[in-house]
């Protein structure tokens, strides 16, 4: 079936560090969301990525999207405790009108 | 986001008994959703609707029904409450044209227990 995988599925940095999160698809999306759930909240939309190579900037988040449109990625420079929570990647397989979530990757910030 | 409520926000239910839970907007999106949330699955797609009376089935949708009788609620159920539906239930709803959604809102999460 379709799947998004996300890894990886949890990451512990020191504040100040960066991080980086990758979805991959094994066949092309139409596009790719991302969310972030703070513990003990729910999903709040990030972004939408549409265009393949495409890179969007939020403050110190990057979003990229990859040429061929199977994978995307999350980075985060300069980590901090705000930054703590679950992200979540979202495709649109070409053909269909539902998005498929990846498991996640749970990140945990060291002051 | 107000837009948005669930209710309950907790249930704990015997197995057996049917259950429903309620999403309400006042965003008056189209399109609305149940997920449900487990440890190591991420967000998984129970049914979800695209207009007042049209729904379709999701990747785990059995044990479920849901209806929508009207464009601001939609209401998932579960027909004879088992264990293994023990889970955190997002209700969230959109905009989309041709699929292309515009992001999800999703609502506060009803945390259920089936015992």
């Amino acid at each position: 079936g379709q799947q998004v995988m996300q890894i990886p599925q949890y990451q512990h940095v020191q504040e100040g560090e960066d991080f980086t999160t990758y979805c991959n698809s094994s066949t092309t999306l139409s596009n790719i969301q991302w969310y972030k759930q703070r513990p003990g909240g729910h999903p709040v939309f990030l972004i939408q990525l549409v265009k393949s190579g495409e890179v969007k900037k939020q403050k110190r988040l990057t979003f990229q999207f990859g040429e061929a449109k199977k994978n995307s990625s999350l980075h985060i420079t300069a980590t901090q405790t705000t930054d703590v929570g679950t992200y979540f990647c979202a495709g649109l397989f070409s053909g269909t009108y539902k998005y498929i979530f990846g498991t996640g990757t749970r990140l945990k910030v060291l002051a | 986001d107000a837009g948005i409520t669930q209710s309950p926000r907790h249930k704990v239910t015997e197995t057996g008994t049917p259950v429903t839970l309620r999403c309400h907007q006042t965003e008056n999106h189209r399109y609305m959703y149940w997920y449900r949330q487990d440890p190591g699955h991420g967000l998984r797609l129970i049914h979800y609707s695209y207009g007042v009376k049209d729904t379709d089935k999701g990747e785990v949708s059995d044990g479920y029904s849901v209806s929508r009788s009207k464009t601001e609620d939609f209401l998932l159920t579960l027909e004879s409450a088992t264990s293994s539906q023990t889970s955190v239930y997002f209700c969230a709803i959109s905009e989309a044209n041709w699929g292309f959604s515009y992001g999800y809102t999703f609502g506060s999460g009803t945390r259920l227990t089936v015992v």
